[in-house]
């Protein structure tokens, strides 16, 4: 089966940096996602990576090193609005998509 | 209405009713699914609809039964369930055949609780 590791839990201050990692054994590969999911909310797309590199969107960046089966999601000047959980997901070769367990990032004041 | 609708949000039922949870995309998608979200557990994939016909069960007990009538309504329907079975229903559907990265959209799931 697939294994999508990510933290359980992270807590940074207001106007940090938080940096979500994540790990992946898959059968094939076909992109690596990552949504924001607040609670009592709907998952919402954040970023997708399919080639090495880094992926930057604002104050969000998502990283994919292919080779290393690492993926990470960079949250950059945290606003209180960031606390929510991360989901990982990665789309295997037969175009299957798995979710990690989701990181909680909780931003303090 | 825009997006991924579903209801109800809420829903408590006892082992032995019989209930059903609805889904509605008004995105034009082509795909939707059903995923399964318990505390601290990855989104469980149940169910895949592609172009209304099932493409994906993911060894899910019969209890839960779902119905695809068209390409904009997906349902769940719930039968003789166990408390195991309480946890985030979700709806999602996305754009598949296409070049790209095919992203999900997911509705704000229902809140299922058995008693």
């Amino acid at each position: 089966g697939q294994n999508i590791d990510q933290p359980t839990e992270m807590t940074a201050t207001e106007g940090a940096i938080v940096q979500i990692n994540c790990t992946y054994q898959t059968s094939g590969f076909n992109g690596l996602f990552w949504y924001q999911q607040h609670a009592g909310e709907a998952p919402t797309f954040l970023s997708y990576n399919v080639l090495d590199g880094l992926e930057e969107k604002g104050r969000f960046s998502s990283f994919l090193s292919r080779s290393k089966g690492y993926s990470y999601l960079l949250l950059k000047e945290l606003q209180m609005k960031d606390s929510a959980s991360y989901l990982c997901a990665v789309r295997d070769g037969d175009y299957k998509l798995s979710f990690g367990a989701g990181t909680t990032v909780t931003v303090r004041a | 209405e825009t997006g991924v609708t579903q209801t109800p949000r809420h829903l408590v039922m006892g082992m032995t009713n019989k209930k059903s949870l609805k889904c509605e995309q008004h995105l034009g998608h082509n795909a939707m699914y059903w995923y399964k979200q318990s505390a601290k557990k990855p989104l469980e994939l149940m169910f895949v609809y592609s172009l209304e016909e099932r493409v994906e069960n993911n060894s899910v007990p019969s209890r839960f039964s779902p119905e695809c009538p068209n390409s904009s309504h997906l349902f769940l329907h719930l039968h003789t369930l166990q408390p195991e079975d309480s946890a985030l229903y979700l709806c999602a559907s996305s754009q598949e055949g296409t070049s790209g990265a095919n992203v999900l959209t997911f509705g704000a799931g229902s809140r299922l609780t058995v008693l």
